[in-house]
């Protein structure tokens, strides 16, 4: 079975504040995406990575950034926190032409 | 513009209620539309692949079918643990493996 692992499942975090969110894949996937969720609104992605050291950005990439040094971890950074950036945040992997797997998430509050 | 639209947004059944869940979209060139199930709290579980007009997949109480425009998620004699939302996502005819995804469907069964 695939296994998606983010590091955290609730973060609180401060305005301002630099946070890092992370996500590690055990399939050796070449794919891997980070998503946002929030109520009537939907997954919406955020960033792509395709390969190591290679990034795209998806379609809400402003205040946020990513990091892809090793094949199986994928790190969404928010380079400034701000409140509407409160949301649930999905890290999801593939491989070519099979399913995306995601992670259980990580609900991220900035107060 | 590639889009994705589900319809309910939410949906009561008595238990032993059977209903479909509508999927339609707007995308030239479909590489496949994959159903999720997500439970509270969780991530997106995957649970099929449809890649062409005709095609049918079930699994227990869920069958999956694709037409041109839209796909049904059939629901036979839902039972209480088959509440909860399900997301439909349509691959375009990019190799990045990127979804579009609907907003989804909330269903609760009821005993």
């Amino acid at each position: 079975d695939v296994k998606v692992t983010q590091s955290s499942r609730y973060l609180v975090k401060r305005t301002g504040e630099k946070v890092f969110l992370e996500c590690v894949q055990d399939m050796d996937h070449e794919n891997m995406f980070w998503y946002r969720q929030d109520p009537g609104l939907g997954l919406r992605l955020i960033y792509f990575s395709y390969d190591v050291k290679m990034k795209e950005k998806g379609d809400i990439p402003e205040g946020y950034s990513v990091s892809r040094e090793k094949k199986e971890r994928f790190s969404l950074i928010l380079e400034s926190a701000s409140t509407n950036q409160t949301s649930m945040y999905l890290c999801a992997s593939m491989s070519s032409n099979q399913p995306q797997h995601f992670g259980d998430g990580t609900r991220l509050s900035i107060l | 513009e590639d889009q994705v639209t589900q319809s309910p947004e939410a949906l009561r059944l008595q238990e032993g209620e059977s209903s479909s869940l509508n999927c339609s979209y707007t995308v030239s060139g479909l590489r496949g539309l994959f159903w999720y199930r997500q439970d509270p709290g969780k991530g997106p579980e995957f649970l099929f692949t449809l890649y062409s007009a005709g095609e049918e997949k079930e699994k227990e109480r869920l069958k999956a079918t694709l037409t041109k425009k839209e796909s049904f998620l059939h629901i036979t004699a839902p039972k209480p643990e088959d509440s909860a939302t399900y997301l439909c996502a349509v691959q375009p005819p990019s190799n990045t493996g990127k979804l579009i995804f609907g907003q989804g469907t909330t269903l609760q069964v009821k005993p």
